[in-house]
């Protein structure tokens, strides 16, 4: 298996520009996160799905930020209008089961201009 | 609510020493416990995890963490160090029944040859 893939690895936007991240979990995992790290806040649970349901989003720091997941094989995660406080590393994990440990991508380093 | 400490940002060790890095955790009910590396411009890689039984677990890379119920710790060691071995380490907490994993803040581990 190829694990967790993100797309794209960087991406430099513009201020007030729409960017869509995107995320191909590990097939047969039914739980996919988003998390978002940063120096000053380290790691940052955003938005979780449990069967392509989002379970909890309290983490999505606002309105901002959307997430979808479609099917069990992708999801996205959209900023609109993209802020240069959103710059940061956005990682998606995914998870076979309750109790087992969760599997993460390479993330996308987003830079906000 | 679950949430992980890590107190200390850097643990700074000589090659061949023993290494701990320290983790106390809060949660209701019976956690699952997990610690992480991140190597740079990478992601997460597992190393090994806590759910029940024997409170020393074995992980990878020669790794060991011990669950101590009373004080709420699940330190991370490792008997001998490498320079290799130098890299971000995370403790994270789930709680029995619950999806949403909590990481530390992170801490920094210098093995100097």
């Amino acid at each position: 298996d190829a694990g967790v893939i993100q797309s794209p690895r960087h991406e430099v936007t513009e201020m007030g520009q729409e960017v869509t991240l995107r995320c191909k979990p590990i097939s047969g995992h039914n739980s996919l996160f988003w998390y978002r790290q940063t120096m000053m806040r380290g790691l940052e649970l955003l938005i979780y799905f449990n069967n392509n349901v989002p379970i909890d989003d309290s983490g999505m720091p606002e309105d901002r930020f959307s997430a979808k997941m479609p099917n069990a094989s992708f999801s996205t995660l959209k900023i609109q209008p993209s802020e240069p406080r959103d710059s940061a590393v956005y990682f998606c994990a995914s998870r076979p089961d309750r109790a087992a440990e969760a599997f993460f991508g390479q993330g996308t380093r987003l830079t906000v201009v | 609510a679950q949430s992980v400490a890590q107190p200390e940002d850097q643990v700074n060790v000589a090659e061949g020493n023993p290494l701990t890095v320290k983790c106390t955790y809060s949660v209701s009910g019976n956690p699952y416990l997990f610690w992480y590396v991140q190597y740079p411009n990478r992601g997460l890689q597992f190393l090994l995890k806590y759910i029940t039984g024997d409170n020393l677990v074995k992980g990878s890379y020669g790794f060991e963490a011990e669950f101590n119920k009373s004080q709420t710790s699940f330190h991370l060691k490792k008997p001998s160090a490498l320079v290799s071995d130098s890299a971000l380490y995370f403790c994270a907490v789930r709680a029995t029944g619950f999806q949403k994993l909590v990481f530390g803040t992170g801490t920094r581990l210098l093995v100097s040859p």
